[in-house]
C-alpha cells in the first residue's frame, strides 16, 4: 500500500493520559499535514509540515498538542493530558509540495477520551 | 478572515436526480479550489478548480468555478445510493497554500 497511513486506527483513553499518533505519507510527499476532525464539521486544521521544518501551527491549538517529523518522513502528534473535548477523528494528509496542492488523506486515528 | 460557506448543508434525493451542489468563498490570496467526497473515513480528491469558466467533469460529477463571484459549484447527475456522502469544499490559500474547509454538505441518496 502506498497511500497514506496512521497508526492506530482507534485509541480510547482516560482523561489525564497522554496519547500519540503516527502518520507514514507518501513517501515522495515533501508536505505532511494533520487535521481534527468532528461529527458534522470540516477538518480542522492543526499543524503542517514543510519536509521536517512545522512551518505553521493553529493559534487554537493547547499546548497539549505537540507534533514532529524528526527525519522529514513519518510524523507523530502528541497530545498530553488528554480532556474528554479532544475526542476526534485526527486525519494525516500529504503532498507533494509546491508542484501540487491536492491533498492526499489517510484514514484517520479515531480518539475517545471517557 | 478566510471563510467558505457550503450550501446547503444537507440534501436527501431519490436514485436518479440531479443534484448541485454550492460553495462561496472569501480568502486571501487564492490559489485554487479543492473538492472532496468523504464517507466514512478520510476525504477523497474529487477535483482540483484554478480558471473560471472551465468544468472539469470525471463522469457523473462536474464542477465549475468563478472566482469573479467567489463561488464553486459540484453536479452530479443520475444518482446512485453510492454518491451518499460529504462533500466538501477547501479553497487553497495563502502563501503556505493551506486549505480552508468548509463544513460541507450531507448529501443522502435514497434507493
Amino acid at each position: 500500500d502506498t497511500g497514506v497511513s496512521q497508526d492506530p486506527r482507534h485509541k480510547i483513553t482516560k482523561r489525564g493520559q497522554n496519547v500519540t499518533f503516527r502518520c507514514d505519507p507518501i513517501s515522495e510527499h515533501n508536505r505532511l499535514y494533520w487535521y481534527r476532525q468532528t461529527l458534522g464539521q470540516g477538518p480542522e486544521f492543526l499543524t503542517y509540515f514543510q519536509n521536517e521544518a512545522q512551518l505553521e501551527k493553529s493559534r487554537l491549538l493547547s499546548d497539549r498538542f505537540s507534533a514532529e517529523r524528526p527525519k522529514g518522513s513519518f510524523s507523530t502528534l502528541e497530545i498530553q493530558r488528554t480532556e474528554q473535548g479532544d475526542s476526534a477523528m485526527y486525519l494525516c494528509a500529504s503532498s507533494l509540495g509546491l508542484s501540487s496542492e491536492k491533498l492526499f488523506f489517510g484514514s484517520g486515528t479515531q480518539l475517545s477520551v471517557l | 478572515e478566510d471563510k467558505v460557506v457550503q450550501s446547503p448543508l444537507s440534501l436527501v434525493v431519490h436514485e436518479g436526480d440531479t443534484v448541485t451542489l454550492n460553495c462561496s468563498y472569501e480568502v486571501t490570496n487564492f490559489r485554487s479550489l479543492l473538492w472532496y467526497k468523504q464517507e466514512k473515513k478520510a476525504p477523497t480528491f474529487l477535483f482540483m478548480l484554478t480558471s473560471s469558466g472551465i468544468e472539469k467533469k470525471s463522469g457523473r460529477l462536474s464542477s465549475i468555478l468563478d472566482k469573479k463571484e467567489l463561488f464553486s459549484i459540484l453536479n452530479i447527475t443520475a444518482t446512485q445510493t453510492g454518491d451518499s456522502a460529504i462533500y466538501l469544499c477547501a479553497p487553497n490559500a495563502g502563501n503556505n497554500r493551506k486549505l480552508i474547509w468548509g463544513l460541507g454538505t450531507s448529501l443522502a441518496v435514497n434507493p
